[in-house]
């Protein structure tokens, strides 16, 4: 199972939205509704930041958001603040009952 | 509060084996599905393996089926991960993670852990 695919990086600046792609295939992303996003600051653990493609878990800021078109998931963040700095990853439930993640994006705040 | 804590990782010499265990506590352990999911250094997470609720179902990514092993004792609320065979390629930080529910399909992965660090070098 190859890796879902995402921008290296992305970059904003306070205040301004940003938008995360995570690319997969009929066999994961674009086959279920159910891809989760994490974010994970340097040194910490992996925090669940949406769920269900869309879903926010109790507790996470409603500038965080999630969409899909077809084989492509997508996470916004709106109203970008220094602490979304953090890496994030997506992943999906697959077509042989596994799990994989994306490559990974790294979030800059200017 | 739900709390989980690995342990079991360190230096292992490449062909050698490791258990790792995953501690938890705060919730009713056995009705929930839980998974391992690893970070090499400087690198993405990689999701590694998973067992249903009762334990009787085990799933595998392609790059550790048949070296390791996923089991989970429900009276003792923990999570083991065996490990067969290692390589360089899985030193990494092994995660454990709840999932919601019994169900080990169609789910997401909340806590994890804080993870243990495996190190697989001659």
């Amino acid at each position: 199972q190859s890796a879902l695919t995402q921008p290296a990086s992305v970059s904003g600046s306070p205040g301004q939205s940003i938008t995360i792609s995570c690319t997969g295939t009929s066999s994961d992303v674009g086959g279920y509704n159910y891809v989760s996003w994490y974010q994970q600051h340097p040194g910490k653990t992996p925090k669940l930041i949406i769920y269900d493609v869309s879903d926010r878990p109790s507790g996470v800021s409603s500038r965080f958001s999630g969409s899909k078109s077809v084989n492509t998931a997508s996470l916004t963040i709106s109203g970008l603040q220094a602490e979304d700095e953090a890496d994030y990853y997506c992943n999906s439930y697959t077509r042989d009952n596994t799990y994989v993640f994306g490559t990974g994006t790294k979030v800059s705040v200017l | 509060e739900v709390q989980l804590l690995e342990s079991g990782g360190g230096l292992v010499q490449p062909g050698g084996s490791l258990r790792l265990s995953c501690a938890a506590s705060g919730f009713t352990f056995g009705t929930y599905a839980m998974t391992w999911v690893r970070q090499a250094p400087g690198k993405g997470l990689d999701w590694v393996s998973g067992i249903r609720g009762n334990g009787d179902s085990t799933y595998y990514a392609d790059s550790v089926r048949g070296r390791f092993i996923v089991s989970r004792d429900n009276f003792k609320n923990t999570l083991y991960l065996q490990m067969n065979s290692l390589t360089a390629d899985d030193t990494a930080i092994y995660y454990c993670a709840r999932m919601k529910g019994e169900s080990f399909h169609r789910n997401w992965f909340a806590p994890w852990g804080q993870g243990t660090l495996v190190s697989v070098s001659s």
